[in-house]
């Protein structure tokens, strides 16, 4: 069984710029959830997706977006990057109202 | 307000030593309460959870939780520490039996000590 990865490992953008992260679910899962987690903070909660659909959106501002695809899998959009969005961004799928499993993450630096 | 505090941001401990990590939340409704813990590289790892029932949650890797509603806590506690212990680990507090929408401690560092 594949776990939950996602793409990019390490990011470097410039302010102002956009930038795409992309996770893939585990198999079965159809349900995900992108988490922001600063250094030296706890995640926080982005928005949800199930079934192609957002479920569920965190304090976050419409420069944030996502997408999830057919399969399941997920992205997310971040549009006029600014200073704040440096983070480790977290995915994590399960099937709905189940346990979350996460990826590894990817560090996204703005510069 | 609804919050969670881990107090403690780094903590040091002797390989085979007990560990308590504090965890305290403030909460308008019946809490749901999770600890994960993060090693570098790695993503969250759900080491136990608290709906309901016994007060007493345990978990994977010989981790146990105590569910104090009186004190508002929800502390880790693990008898004896291994080397692989070292991480981060998160208290987290959310109204769903699903994950999301969870309200995060800002993280206590666990040092081991040869």
């Amino acid at each position: 069984e594949t776990g939950v990865t996602q793409s990019p490992t390490h990011l470097i953008k410039t302010r102002g710029q956009q930038v795409t992260l992309r996770c893939s679910s585990q198999s079965g899962h159809n349900t995900v959830s992108w988490y922001q987690q600063a250094l030296g903070q706890g995640p926080q909660f982005i928005f949800q997706y199930y079934r192609e659909e957002e479920n569920g959106r965190g304090n976050f501002p419409p420069r944030f977006s996502g997408l999830q695809f057919p399969n399941y899998s997920s992205e997310l959009n971040v549009n006029a990057l600014e200073l704040d969005d440096s983070a480790l961004y977290l995915c994590a799928s399960s099937a709905q109202d189940d346990e979350q499993y996460f990826g590894p993450g990817t560090r996204l630096t703005v510069t | 307000a609804q919050s969670v505090t881990q107090p403690d941001i780094h903590i040091t401990v002797s390989e085979g030593a007990s560990l308590e990590l504090r965890c305290n939340y403030s909460y308008g409704a019946t809490p749901y309460l999770f600890w994960y813990v993060q090693s570098p590289g790695q993503g969250l790892q759900l080491l136990l959870k608290y709906f309901s029932g016994d007060t007493l949650v345990q978990g994977i890797k010989g981790f146990e939780a105590e569910f104090k509603r009186s004190q508002s806590s929800f502390n880790l506690r693990k008898p004896s520490v291994h080397w692989s212990d070292a991480a981060e680990y998160f208290c987290a507090v959310g109204a769903r039996r699903s994950n999301y929408q969870l309200i995060w401690g800002a993280g206590t560092k666990l040092i081991i000590k040869p």
